[in-house]
């Protein structure tokens, strides 16, 4: 069975402190693992897409990097902004477009 | 903002009433996928319409029905309410390439 297992559930950062989240992932066949930033009851804002291993994606403050077993979301120099629940998914193979979510970290950033 | 749409964005249901919920999809997307959040969980993925066809499925009973427009929009009808059916009702739409898919600001259904 496909599952998305995310640590750690919860993160608490200074601001300007950095650290990374870790999404590991058991499917076969990965067409994509994407990353959501999701604010409290809204809907998930799209960060990346990740295809293969050694891929790597960069915006603002955050980059993403995947292996053939997980991924890492890494957070340089956070800020009170970036405050939020990080959740990660995968596509598996199949002719739709269904992704199976992990749980997510919650990260709070303190100034 | 994504431009997927959906509305409402609260509502308060009774156990064994049904409900309706309207997503429209971003410009130029074709595919349209439901998902429901619980409190504290990740979206779990309910079905997903394309050129106004189901063509996916995940674990969720036939009382969660949906219908996709021609013009791609697209409805979750949800029978016999559950109190478990309480959660946050996610639509996604993506395009024919898939590289990304995005999601509306959701719809919160209470189930009293």
């Amino acid at each position: 069975e496909d599952q998305v297992t995310q640590s750690p559930e919860a993160l608490r950062l200074q601001e300007g402190e950095s650290s990374s989240l870790n999404c590991s992932y058991t499917v076969s066949g990965l067409r994509g693992l994407f990353w959501y930033r999701q604010d409290p009851g809204k809907g998930p804002e799209f960060l990346f897409t990740l295809y293969s291993a050694g891929e790597e994606k960069e915006k603002e403050r955050l980059k993403a990097t995947l292996t053939k077993k997980e991924s890492f979301l890494h957070i340089t120099a956070p800020k009170p902004e970036d405050s939020a629940t990080y959740l990660c998914a995968v596509q598996p193979p199949g002719g739709f477009q269904k992704l199976v979510f992990g749980t997510g970290t919650r990260l709070l950033v303190s100034p | 903002e994504t431009g997927v749409t959906q509305s409402p964005t609260h509502l308060i249901k009774t156990r064994g009433q049904q409900v309706t919920l309207r997503c429209s999809s971003q410009s130029g997307h074709n595919t349209v996928s439901w998902y429901q959040q619980a409190l504290g969980q990740g979206p779990q993925f309910i079905f997903q319409y394309y050129r106004e066809e189901e063509n996916g499925r995940g674990n969720f009973p036939p009382r969660f029905s949906g219908l996709q427009f021609p013009n791609y929009s697209s409805e979750l009808n949800v029978n016999a309410l559950e109190l478990d059916d309480s959660a946050l009702y996610l639509c996604a739409s993506s395009g024919p390439s898939v590289t990304e898919a995005f999601f509306g600001q959701g719809t919160r259904l209470t189930v009293v």
